[in-house]
């Protein structure tokens, strides 16, 4: 069974900077592209990034490119998210999902990671 | 840039039921990568229909997809209780890359 377990969130300052962790188990994380997606509390999803299997290949959404960054270590199945110059738009749930641009859609989700950014 | 509108907003049907919710574009989409998601109240969202009418593993042939260029259609059959809960329809390809609808609510009348 595929498990997504995502950590790192917090209350973070405005400016402020946080690292988002996902551990992945129950299949062979290297074959597949990985995203961030999030979803403020009660509202719709937006797709964040994404980075191909092997990492050379990354996509940030138009809100936050240039201020966070996707990465991978396959050797640890595990997938990040540092996120840097936080706004209160920010504020969110972060789901770690399995799928990018090999499947177009998004096949297994973690449970989420809560990021509050506010002073 | 696809905008993706989902309606109704809210739709309120009873266990037994069919229902029969709409996803319409902007622009044309891709019948590969018009996804629906079913989120429950604390719950992540979970993959329900791909390439706008595959099931995803578990998923009960209840509920079905359609659909083609603009207009998408998700329907399931006969709503169990466990059925009620926020469907959300995304596309891929298109500026921006990926897309989501806002959302409908399916509650129970």
């Amino acid at each position: 069974e595929v498990h997504l377990v995502e950590s790192g969130g917090r209350l973070a300052r405005p400016g402020g900077s946080l690292r988002l962790s996902c551990l992945a188990s129950g299949f062979t994380f290297q074959d597949y592209g990985m995203s961030w997606v999030r979803q403020i509390p009660g509202k719709g999803l937006e797709w964040v990034s994404g980075v191909n299997w092997n990492g050379g290949f990354t996509g940030y959404a138009d809100s936050i490119k240039g201020r966070f960054t996707i990465s991978r270590d396959n050797a640890k199945n595990s997938l990040y998210l540092q996120m840097n110059s936080l706004r209160a738009e920010d504020t969110a749930f972060y789901y770690c999902v399995r799928g990018w641009d090999d499947l177009g859609y998004f096949q297994n989700w973690g449970q989420g990671a809560l990021v509050t950014v506010s002073s | 840039e696809i905008v993706l509108t989902q309606s109704p907003a809210t739709l309120s049907l009873s266990p037994g039921e069919r229902a029969t919710l709409s996803c319409r574009a902007s622009q044309t989409v891709s019948q590969y990568y018009l996804t629906w998601y079913q989120q429950k109240p604390g719950q992540a969202p979970r993959l329900l229909i791909y390439a706008t009418s595959s099931r995803a593993t578990g998923i009960p042939d209840r509920f079905s997809g359609s659909g083609s260029g603009t207009d998408f259609t998700l329907t399931i059959s006969r709503l169990e209780p466990e059925d009620f809960a926020v469907y959300y329809c995304q596309q891929y390809g298109s500026s921006p890359k990926y897309s989501f609808g806002q959302g409908t609510k399916l509650e129970i009348k």
